[in-house]
């Protein structure tokens, strides 16, 4: 089955403790983005990987880190989260940056 | 800036017709999203434009006028399961998206 998942579905965490949320495709797509949802402000993009070894900011990138070392994985690192980052975080992916783009269940995180 | 509106909240009844608005202003254009989006759940994509007009997919339609920045998203024969969350996006330049806030449509009987 064609889809993208992401680990943990939910996270409780605390102030400056390094957390890594796993996402992975399996539909050989290029495109991948992470982005976040806040009540009001509907999803921001946080980065996003145009293929293998190319990742660029997307609108809210402080406090994020990504790297792209195979096709299938995105992982979304928070190196010393903050109760701002507490959010709803969805992984997405697509053949290309211009394609429908394919959401992955979310992971709900909140920073004490 | 970079900017995408549509309204906050649209109530209709069943068996009715609603539209959705969105306006956008990007510093680039490749192409217009429209996702669909229950709570707790992933968005879902419903539809996509990139040259103007209208594109139809069963009971939901969406337009797309470029030099006006404007789109919409049409809700034919509403049913229960619609109430929902639709959101606009908008593919940029490089890899860009950007998303609207939303727009939560509540059915009622």
């Amino acid at each position: 089955e064609a889809q993208v998942t992401q680990n943990p579905r939910y996270l409780i965490t605390v102030t400056g403790k390094k957390l890594t949320v796993t996402c992975s495709q399996n539909m050989n797509h290029e495109y991948m983005s992470w982005y976040r949802q806040d009540p009001g402000l509907g999803l921001r993009q946080i980065y996003y990987s145009m293929n293998v070894e190319v990742t660029d900011k997307g609108d809210v990138p402080e406090g994020y880190k990504v790297s792209r070392k195979e096709k299938r994985n995105f992982p979304l690192i928070l190196e010393s989260p903050s109760p701002n980052q507490t959010s709803l975080y969805f992984c997405a992916s697509s053949l290309v940056s211009e394609e429908t783009q394919y959401f992955g269940p979310g992971t709900r995180l909140l920073v004490l | 800036g970079q900017n995408i509106d549509q309204p906050t909240e649209m109530t209709a009844t069943e068996g009715a017709i609603v539209q959705i608005n969105c306006t956008y202003q990007t510093s680039g254009f490749n192409g217009l999203f429209w996702y669909q989006q229950h709570a707790g759940e992933a968005p879902t994509f419903l539809s996509y434009n990139v040259l103007d007009g209208l594109e139809e997919k069963g009971r939901f339609s969406s337009f797309l006028s470029r030099s006006k920045g404007y789109s919409y998203l049409l809700l034919k024969e509403l049913q229960m399961k619609d109430s929902a969350s639709y959101l606009c996006a908008v593919a940029g330049s490089w890899g860009k998206f950007q998303f609207g806030a939303g727009t939560q449509v509540v059915v009622t009987p």
